[in-house]
């Protein structure tokens, strides 16, 4: 099985910072890797296919990388809105999702 | 507009089945590249997919649980289904369904539906 370790496990950082969560797997995946956020009580939603590539309507803040197997999710200017519970989630192999990133803001 | 809805029994007894129905409507499981995926999270916890299946009816289960489940569709109804055997209170969670879309860049769970609770206890 792949395994996806994803980290921090939570975060809290100020307005306008930059913020990175990154989620290494087990193996090769290639481009098979999304990331989905999570607001309180709600269903996640899709920011981030194919590693790079950022879903339909989704601000442009949010960007995704690729360097081997680790996959890195980024905002560039963390907005209050973007608080919840972030997730990796590999689709290469009998999909497994990292374990989650807690985003607080100051 | 694409939206999905997921019903099930809300509680049930352990060892039972739990049997649960995935409402969609924007979409139609009958065309090419199109799918139904089956997610599950635990009150607090993180995120645990199940199964999917696809328009050509191709089925895939998540290895750990494989011999508790049954995905199925109804293309017709514009519904899945997702059975599980033999629940205990381990499988108490909040079960999402969730719209699978491909394109030549990949394939990705694009919407989901609110999700329902189901509680196994005694």
């Amino acid at each position: 099985d792949i395994q996806l370790t994803q980290s921090p496990a939570s975060l809290s950082a100020s307005p306008d910072e930059i913020v990175t969560i990154t989620c290494q797997a087990s193996q090769d995946i290639g481009s098979s890797l999304l990331w989905y956020q999570q607001k309180p009580g709600k269903s996640p939603q899709l920011l981030i296919y194919s590693a790079t590539i950022l879903a339909d309507g989704v601000p442009s803040r949010f960007s995704g990388s690729r360097s081997g197997t680790q996959y890195s999710l980024k905002i560039s200017r963390l907005q209050v809105e973007d608080i919840g519970t972030y997730y990796c989630l590999q689709v290469s192999s009998s999909l497994t999702f990292g374990s989650g990133t807690k985003l607080e803001i100051k | 507009q694409v939206t999905l809805k997921e019903s099930g029994p809300g509680i049930l007894q352990p060892s039972q089945t739990l049997s649960l129905t995935c409402t969609f409507s924007g979409f139609s499981l009958s065309t090419y590249g199109m799918g139904v995926g089956w997610i599950r999270q635990p009150s607090g916890k993180g995120l645990e997919w199940l199964a999917n299946i696809w328009w050509d009816d191709d089925k895939y289960y998540n290895p750990s649980l494989k011999n508790r489940l049954t995905i199925s569709k109804d293309t017709s109804n514009n519904q899945a289904f997702l059975k599980i055997t033999n629940v205990d209170t381990a499988d108490t969670a909040t079960y999402y369904c969730a719209r699978i879309a491909e394109n030549w860049e990949g394939w990705y769970f694009d919407f989901w539906g609110p999700g329902t609770m189901v509680t196994v206890s005694s």
